[in-house]
């Protein structure tokens, strides 16, 4: 059975650094790529980027550039989520998903993880 | 940047047939697919490339694309149907995913 399971919430203060993690198994993890999404609150969803873990090569969305990392670690079969310097705007749910493609090559998630909530205030 | 339509919500009584509309350019050529994100909860596929189904789906969820709309059809409404409800494309020309900016259906 495919499962993602994501680490606890968290509060911080802005400024601050974060890593979240989602860990995978019940597939051959390094093999398929995992995206994060973001959901702020009363929001819809907003695609971060993906990340492939058997390289750790990377796509983020343009609105997401340079303000966060990913990061995989094979041998736990993780992916993480990083920040270097919280805001308050980052408030928000971080889901990550496995993405699989479609009979026309259309990428969709097929799993997602439970989330993790990620609370910024002073 | 590609741009995915959603009407904000839809509401109806149980038993009716809710349709969920999805706009976007030519939206036709691309694969739609759709989440259901019921209240506090990770969003869960419910449909894939435009019409399929993924194995525990009921069969009152279907979908279509056509034109400048892609759709999802969710016969026969019940209690349980109510969530967001999101589409997803991804944008061949810039590697981007979008996604639409979701539809909360209400059941009365």
């Amino acid at each position: 059975e495919v499962q993602l399971v994501q680490s606890g919430a968290e509060v911080k203060k802005p400024g601050e650094s974060l890593r979240i993690s989602c860990t995978a198994s019940g597939y051959s993890f390094p093999g398929s790529w995992i995206g994060w999404v973001r959901q702020m609150p009363g929001k819809g969803l907003e695609w971060m980027g993906n990340i492939f873990p058997a390289d750790s090569d990377t796509k983020y969305s343009p609105s997401f550039q340079g303000q966060v990392t990913f990061s995989a670690d094979k041998s736990t079969n993780t992916v993480y989520l990083q920040w270097r310097g919280l805001k308050a705007s980052d408030t928000a749910t971080y889901f990550c998903a496995r993405r699989v493609l479609g009979h026309n090559y259309g990428p969709f998630f097929d799993y997602w993880g439970q989330g993790t909530l990620v609370t910024v205030s002073s | 940047s590609y741009v995915l339509t959603q009407p904000p919500s839809v509401s109806l009584a149980p038993g009716q047939t809710a349709r969920i509309t999805c706009g976007g350019d030519n939206i036709e050529r691309k694969s739609v697919h759709w989440y259901q994100q019921r209240p506090g909860q990770a969003p869960l596929l419910v449909i894939y490339d435009d019409t399929d189904r993924p194995s525990g789906i009921p069969e009152r969820f279907s979908g279509s694309n056509s034109g400048n709309t892609a759709s999802l059809t969710i016969s026969r409404v019940e209690a349980g149907d109510e969530a967001d409800y999101h589409c997803q494309v991804w944008d061949s020309i810039s590697d981007h995913w979008v996604f639409g900016g979701g539809t909360k259906l209400t059941v009365l």
